[in-house]
């Protein structure tokens, strides 16, 4: 079985520009997950979606990120305009429907300059 | 919204000897745990987790973790480490409704020959 997939894997960026991680996840999985973990801390969940739902958005900063999960399967997460706080390990998780066990993707590291 | 407080952010051990990775949480309401692990290199994955009955819980690998309800803690043992234990362990706490989910900021584990 195919793991959850993220694209890129490194991202390195201006201040001031825009960046959008994409994320595939296992088959099947109807619930999928955007975290932030900063170096030093433990993952942020910024947004949970359900199908093409989202199901929890309220700690994503909704002035510069914006995700989307078009036809409930993979999905996009992009940052504009990005800021030098925003260096960090992007990481995207999935999980069947009523379960708590999440199966992670090996993260971006993005690198804002 | 939960905190989860892992207060010790590395661990040395020598091998073989037992070893204790605390995680306490703030909550009024009735919670589920858990601890993922990462290793050198890989993603998060579920390492054990508590839903409901019994309090004491245990992995495959031999670690165990116990809810401690009165003490608000989840913390993570295993009686004889190996150096292949030697990863990033962080706690997490969901609320229920499969989702809320919150993370420690994580513990090194250095296990040393």
């Amino acid at each position: 079985e195919a793991g959850v997939a993220q694209s890129p894997r490194y991202k390195i960026i201006e201040k001031r520009q825009s960046v959008a991680f994409w994320c595939n996840p296992i088959s099947g999985h109807a619930t999928l997950y955007w975290y932030q973990q900063i170096l030093g801390q433990g993952p942020k969940l910024l947004i949970q979606f359900q199908n093409n739902g989202v199901v929890d958005d309220s700690q994503l900063p909704k002035d510069r990120f914006s995700a989307e999960r078009l036809k409930g399967v993979d999905s996009t997460l992009k940052i504009q305009p990005a800021k030098l706080e925003d260096s960090a390990v992007y990481l995207c998780a999935s999980s069947p429907s009523d379960s708590y066990e999440q199966y992670f993707g090996p993260g971006t590291r993005l690198t804002v300059t | 919204a939960q905190s989860v407080t892992q207060l010790d952010s590395q661990v040395p051990v020598f091998e073989e000897a037992p070893v204790e990775l605390r995680c306490n949480y703030s909550s009024s309401v009735s919670v589920y745990l858990f601890w993922y692990v990462q290793y050198p290199n890989q993603g998060l994955q579920l390492l054990l987790k508590y839903l409901s009955g019994s309090t004491l819980v245990e992995s495959i690998n031999g670690f165990e973790a116990e809810f401690n309800k009165s003490q608000t803690s989840f913390h993570l043992r295993k009686p004889s480490v190996h150096i292949s234990d030697t990863a990033e362990y962080f706690c997490a706490v969901s609320r229920g409704n499969f989702n809320k989910f919150y993370f420690g900021s994580g513990t090194k584990l250095n296990v040393k020959p």
